[in-house]
């Protein structure tokens, strides 16, 4: 079956030190987004890729990079320039098409999730 | 920039009651909306979602939602609450396609609990 592996599940990182959430898809999806989750704030964009070797900055990427060497991977690494990195981070894929409104190739598929814990 | 607000962080219901989630949107072009739910400590699947054409929209488990261009509304209800309905739910409303990629913006989530 198709999806999203994110890995790992379960995150415990000191302060400051970095550390890397894995993102993987097998939908051949060409975009790929990082968002994070904080309780009763909903779902924040941090960064997102259209293509490979490609990225934007979201709503909140400070703190935060990404590199996308692979259509398949979109790792999230989290600085210690993060302030407040305690979350739970989500990625996400679609399959974009260049010049297309919305259909239901834009939908966002969504992987199971990392709970980074900073001690 | 396009927002959302959804009323009520937390909604209780009684099994086999009416489930109503309420969410408002503002967005500057026709709206692209959507409804997700969360299950404790999992990823976002898409319930159901409207683009154009029929504003009442249905979608998996029963669930369905009316889009109200007046009221600027996106309200999600289902006729019968079950057990496994509880969950987060999250509305959402695309901030633009930039080059294929979708921009989504979501409200903070609303915790459903049902009561037996």
């Amino acid at each position: 079956d198709g999806g999203i592996t994110q890995s790992p599940k379960y995150l415990f990182r000191k302060e400051g030190q970095n550390v890397t959430l894995s993102c993987e898809q097998n939908l051949n999806h060409d975009a790929m987004y990082w968002y994070r989750q904080d309780p009763g704030q909903g779902l924040r964009l941090i960064y997102y890729s259209q293509i490979v070797n490609d990225f934007q900055k979201g709503d909140i990427a400070e703190g935060y990079s990404v590199s996308r060497e692979k259509k398949e991977s979109f790792p999230l690494t989290v600085t210690s320039a993060q302030k407040n990195p305690t979350a739970f981070y989500l990625c996400a894929s679609s399959l974009a098409r260049l010049g297309t409104g919305v259909s239901g190739a834009n939908v966002l598929t969504f992987g199971a999730g990392s709970r980074l814990t900073v001690l | 920039a396009q927002s959302v607000t959804q009323l009520g962080s937390h909604v209780s219901v009684s099994e086999g009651a009416l489930v109503l989630l309420r969410c408002n949107y503002s967005s500057s072009v026709p709206p692209y909306l959507f409804w997700y739910v969360q299950y404790p400590n999992q990823g976002l699947q898409l319930l159901l979602k409207y683009t154009t054409g029929a504003t009442l929209v249905k979608g998996i488990n029963g669930f369905e939602a009316e889009f109200k261009k007046s009221e600027t509304s996106f309200h999600l209800t289902k006729p019968s609450a079950h057990m496994s309905d509880a969950a987060e739910y999250f509305c959402a409303v695309s901030d633009g396609i930039i080059q294929g990629a979708q921009k989504l913006v979501f409200g903070q989530g609303t915790r459903l609990t049902i009561n037996p």
